[in-house]
């Protein structure tokens, strides 16, 4: 499995305040995304990264922004966190080049009070 | 737009017993197809990698079939025992440069010792 470190895995916050989610892999993976994960909805794509500083938006990327400034690291935040961005965040590398093959880190529960 | 549907969305069986998971999805046009365990809390554990030009992959007491013209996937798995509890996601990839996983709602599985 790929080393992929997720933090903080729980956080607890109130509407209106900025937050910050880090993704850190050992892997030296070019690809990483983040999905969030919803009861209801599945798994859906928000940002995702094809190298430092090369990011594109997924399928519900409104109110997330994101950062790729080394390869082993991938941030997402929220500049004003919503309730309806109370959710599990994931985090998933990929090398892309041969199998195509994702891997993911072990989540970051999110509450948005 | 990919639609991934996974039916059942959930499936209580005997320890001991074959049982088979399904997967289907609306556009045959992939670059390969994933499945996953989840264990409540937990992250994505990559279970099975099937390439777009591949009619199945095994692992141990799994067998993944991909029927890309028809839009289906089956997930196969034999003498199933109460560890294999765990909830069972197959996610499509459409290829092109950035391999973005759609993935279906799961299917909860439960074996009962």
């Amino acid at each position: 499995d790929a080393g992929i470190t997720q933090s903080p895995r729980h956080k607890v916050t109130e509407t209106g305040t900025p937050v910050t989610l880090r993704c850190h892999q050992t892997e030296n993976h070019r690809y990483m995304y983040w999905y969030r994960q919803d009861p209801g909805h599945g798994l859906r794509l928000i940002h995702y990264s094809y190298g430092v500083k090369d990011t594109d938006k997924g399928e519900v990327s409104d109110g997330y922004s994101v950062s790729r400034s080394k390869t082993e690291d991938f941030l997402l935040t929220l500049e004003s966190a919503t309730s309806s961005q109370t959710s599990v965040y994931f985090c998933a590398t990929g090398l892309a080049a041969n199998t195509g093959e994702l891997f993911f880190g072990e989540g970051s529960r999110l509450t948005v009070l | 737009k990919q639609e991934v549907t996974q039916i059942p969305a959930a499936l209580s069986v005997p320890e001991g017993e074959n049982l088979v998971l399904n997967c289907s999805f609306t556009d045959s046009a992939i670059y390969n197809l994933q499945w996953f365990r989840q264990d409540p809390g937990k992250g994505l554990t990559s279970l099975l990698l099937i390439q777009s030009s591949q009619r199945e992959q095994t692992s141990g007491r799994l067998n993944a079939s991909l029927d890309k013209s028809s839009g289906r996937s089956t997930l196969y798995i034999a003498a199933s025992q109460p560890g294999d509890s765990a909830t069972y996601l197959c996610a499509v990839n459409r290829g092109g440069s950035n391999y973005k996983l759609t993935f279906g709602k799961g299917t909860l599985l439960t074996v009962n010792p």
